[in-house]
């Protein structure tokens, strides 16, 4: 079946430094990937998409690109903020019923 | 007002008792979603319904019913809680369309503590 595979966390890093956070993916046809963020103590939010290979999501400084060829959706920032402190979730979009497949979360710390 | 609302926003309870947490939303959606969130465990869901009249379990329904009394509204109910049902719980909705739609909406979670 469907499936997602992330980076373990936590991951600290200092202010000002370059972030990724890996993902990888199981699926068959074409899903959509998905990128969202938990900020402490709230619900999940839309961070990114892309819907097609190539595709780049992009939103708030953070970046993934829809890689076929090796089924990954890796999220990156060029110069993360203490403020980008948060759990990043990997999801996908099952061609099946169009439900949500979750990764597992990575912790992002980020230390001024 | 937020797009889902989630009540309450924490709860504390005894085991064995019944507690219902609430869910209502203003996108529209026909698709919601129960979902359980533990340290470390990512989400899991609980139960999802396409509309009013289509039900389904999740991978851990197991403990949990659910209500859909409108397309707004979708009731989740632990009939005898305990202590290992204490988690943050999320409800979510979405517009299901083709290629995941605009993703899913969340609530910002209700913490539920089983004494």
């Amino acid at each position: 079946g469907d499936s997602v595979t992330q980076m373990e966390g936590p991951v600290t890093l200092s202010e000002e430094a370059f972030l990724t956070i890996n993902c990888t993916y199981t699926a068959t046809g074409y899903p959509s990937l998905f990128w969202y963020v938990q900020y402490p103590g709230e619900g999940l939010q839309l961070l990114l998409k892309a819907t097609k290979a190539d595709d780049k999501g992009s939103n708030k400084g953070f970046e993934a690109t829809y890689r076929k060829e090796t089924t990954s959706f890796h999220l990156e920032k060029g110069s993360v903020q203490v403020s980008d402190s948060a759990v990043y979730f990997c999801a996908l979009s099952s061609l099946s019923n169009y439900q949500l497949i979750w990764g597992a979360g990575t912790k992002l710390i980020i230390k001024p | 007002d937020a797009d889902v609302t989630q009540t309450p926003r924490n709860r504390i309870t005894k085991t064995g008792k019944r507690i219902m947490l609430e869910c209502s939303q203003t996108k529209g959606h026909d698709r919601m979603y129960w979902y359980r969130q533990d340290p470390g465990l990512g989400l899991r869901l609980i139960y999802y319904s396409f509309d009013v009249k289509d039900i389904n379990k999740g991978e851990i329904s197991d403990g949990y019913s659910v209500s859909r009394q409108a397309q707004a509204k979708f009731s989740l109910s632990l009939e005898s809680a305990i202590p290992n049902q204490t988690a943050l719980y999320f409800c979510a909705t979405s517009d299901g369309g083709v290629a995941g739609g605009r993703g899913y909406t969340f609530g910002s979670g209700t913490r539920l503590t089983v004494v």
